[in-house]
């Protein structure tokens, strides 16, 4: 079974600073994985994904994501966070065909500072 | 704009009432899910649907009951509410292909109090 780890719990980080959130997975062959992002009191709204191909991938509102298979990292980046994007950031990974069935990690809470 | 309606967003009932969790979409999407969420948590699949008449149980048990009637629709019930059900309950649906994305509604934060 396929699992996800986000280390940080919450960062930190001011405004206009670059930002990056670390996911490690665990899944045996090539996975599909995916960064959400959550507001309060909202539900998940997909920032980007990877399934195959050029291992950096962007999204909307500026993110990318690198795909590691050496390290099993699938971390987020910004070059320059906004006070908007403080939020909660899920990283998730499906697995094979049942790519769909997608196993979470515990998130990590983003604040911005002034 | 959410393509995915999740009706009530709050809702705080008594415990031993029997409510149910109102998802639409729009989308035509064949699959569809529920994951709940505890505060500051990891969401957890309680159940999911790969079309009409498809039900399963997903990883985290639970006590709610799920239909699929209808290909947009994926109401989710418990029978008689229970403190230990006051959580976030999110509903999502995505296309058939295993590697479409999944689209969320906004949630229902129920309390049973």
């Amino acid at each position: 079974a396929q699992s996800v780890t986000q280390p940080d719990i919450h960062i930190t980080v001011s405004e206009g600073a670059s930002l990056e959130l670390r996911c490690n997975y665990s899944y045996g062959a090539t996975p599909y994985l995916f960064w959400y992002v959550q507001s309060p009191g909202q539900g998940l709204q997909l920032l980007l994904k990877y399934f195959s191909g050029d291992t950096l991938v962007q999204g909307i509102k500026g993110f990318e994501a690198e795909f590691k298979r050496s390290q099993s990292s699938f971390n987020l980046r910004k070059p320059s966070v906004h006070w908007s994007d403080a939020a909660e950031y899920f990283c998730a990974v499906g697995a094979g065909n049942a790519g769909n069935m997608l196993t979470f990690g515990g998130g990590t809470r983003l604040m911005v500072k002034p | 704009e959410a393509d995915i309606y999740q009706t009530p967003r709050y809702l705080v009932i008594g415990t031993g009432k029997k409510i149910t969790l109102e998802c639409s979409q729009t989308m035509g999407h064949d699959k569809m899910y529920w994951y709940q969420q505890d505060p500051g948590m990891e969401l957890h699949l309680i159940h999911y649907s790969y079309g009409v008449n498809s039900t399963e149980k997903g990883d985290l048990s639970s006590e709610s009951t799920v239909s699929r009637i209808r290909t947009e629709h994926f109401p989710l019930t418990l029978e008689s509410a229970r403190p230990s059900h006051t959580s976030q309950y999110l509903c999502a649906s995505s296309a058939r292909a295993s590697n479409s994305p999944l689209h969320f509604g906004n949630g229902t934060r129920l309390t049973v109090t």
